[in-house]
């Protein structure tokens, strides 16, 4: 696609309900990042894949957060049992990484989802 | 760890003033630094993308520049329009430790008067 896409774009839920949210990456990106921004603050680093490689799951706030990517492109995120606290807009970003210096090129965003948990 | 911090985190210009963003951060050992700008409701767009060995970066009326030792980066907006009115943000990105992880600021709410 032309860009990052992510759905859904807003998410209300009750408190306690599990929710996933899907990123599709662009076309070619083997970097993959969730960020968590939440209203006035910095984006939050979430989970980090890379090709084939063991995600960095280091961001991840609580054991009620996963996240997958299958086939090296879409990723979900899922959370279980969400809390208030987890009301956010949760970014995917995707990059390409320049093999010959293993380093990565600009970041791209998606829109993001919007979560309030009731 | 990292730190970055932005100032002002709002800023209102009128229509046509140059005007500078200013970001620092804490840990000078960083492999480059991206500006975005994020509109309401909208992810971040990058903007420019500074590797550490450059100095500065130009696009169009912004222009970024990287000093590395002293912590600190400006976006430089000249003839500001309307439609710059935005939210900047920087990140940087670590050279060693947390290598995977781009640390945000909190950003600078522009506001540019016609």
């Amino acid at each position: 696609g032309a860009g990052v896409s992510q759905s859904p774009s807003n998410k209300v839920t009750e408190k306690g309900k599990d929710v996933e949210l899907r990123c599709d990456p662009i076309s070619g990106h083997t970097a993959l990042y969730w960020y968590r921004q939440s209203l006035g603050q910095g984006l939050e680093f979430l989970i980090y894949f890379q090709g084939n490689s063991a995600p960095d799951k280091s961001g991840l706030p609580s054991d009620r957060f996963s996240a997958e990517r299958t086939g090296g492109s879409v990723s979900t995120l899922t959370i279980q049992r969400t809390q208030q606290e987890d009301s956010a807009v949760y970014l995917c970003a995707s990059s390409r990484v320049l093999f010959r210096t293993g380093l990565n090129s600009p970041l791209h965003f998606g829109n993001g989802t919007r979560l309030t948990v009731t | 760890k990292q730190e970055v911090t932005q100032i002002p985190a709002a800023l209102s210009v009128p229509e046509g003033e140059n005007l500078v963003l200013n970001c620092s951060f804490t840990d000078s050992a960083i492999y480059n630094l991206q500006w975005f700008r994020q509109d309401p409701g909208k992810g971040l767009t990058s903007l420019l993308l500074i590797q550490s060995s450059q100095r500065e970066q130009t696009s169009g009326r912004l222009n970024a520049s990287l000093d590395k030792s002293s912590g600190r980066s400006t976006l430089y907006i000249a003839a500001s329009q309307p439609g710059d009115s935005a939210t900047y943000l920087c990140a940087v990105r670590p050279l060693l430790y947390n290598f995977n992880k781009f640390y945000f600021g909190s950003g600078t709410k522009l506001n540019v008067k016609p």
